[in-house]
């Protein structure tokens, strides 16, 4: 039982280039996160999706997208990257039931030249 | 606005000190408040929840309406309490569902 899985953990990019983080999760959870970690500002809410095929904006959604095609799938995109996207990405699951019990992954280190 | 405001970036305390990290939230519904923990290299965990009214490790933290505020509290502190702390606000948006949002976190400092 993996939980809940990020991939990449570790990417650098230049500016400019585009990339996906993907976050899979084995615990049939209705809803899904992105966060962003960065020093001094905590967690910020990029995006969120309450079921398979519905997305939501967060605190912080300019310049991500998000797909949530399958609902064990949740990608998180960067179309064109900028310097000021560099951190540490973090996805959670929840149930609908439990929405304020969340399970983390591991977290993905962007770092954008 | 919906907020939740940690005021302390990092907390220094002596082992057998009493704890307490300050939250506060700013929300126009019923609020939900929690309490997440990031031990070194560990993911982010649920610590407790204000519903429950439990005490996990020997935290507690209490939701006061009147103050808009759910401090974490711990009466002695063991050094593996050093950690970061984050406090999360459950908040509702229609027909977009539920979501946490979270503060900028306290870093605990328990040192022997």
């Amino acid at each position: 039982n993996a939980g809940v899985t990020q991939t990449p953990k570790f990417r650098v990019l230049k500016t400019g280039q585009s990339m996906t983080l993907l976050c899979a999760q084995d615990m049939n959870h209705e809803y899904m996160y992105w966060y962003r970690q960065d020093p001094g500002m905590g967690l910020r809410l990029i995006h969120y999706s309450v079921g398979e095929g519905t997305t939501a904006k967060g605190e912080v959604p300019d310049g991500y997208n998000v797909s949530r095609l399958k609902k064990q799938n949740f990608l998180l995109g960067l179309e064109s990257a900028a310097p000021s996207q560099t951190s540490v990405y973090f996805c959670a699951s929840s149930s609908a039931g439990e929405a304020g019990e969340l399970f983390f992954g591991e977290g993905s280190r962007l770092t954008v030249l | 606005a919906q907020r939740v405001t940690q005021p302390e970036k990092l907390l220094s305390v002596f082992k057998g000190a009493p704890v307490e990290l300050k939250c506060n939230y700013s929300y126009s519904g019923s609020p939900e408040l929690f309490w997440y923990v990031q031990y070194s290299r560990q993911r982010l965990q649920l610590l407790l929840r204000h519903i429950s009214r439990e005490s996990i490790k020997g935290f507690t933290a209490d939701l006061n309406k009147g103050e808009t505020s759910f401090h974490l509290k711990k009466p002695f502190a063991q050094e593996e309490d050093s950690a970061m702390y984050y406090c999360a606000l459950k908040v509702s948006a229609n027909q977009a569902g539920t979501a946490l949002i979270f503060g900028k976190g306290t870093t605990l400092s328990v040192s022997s």
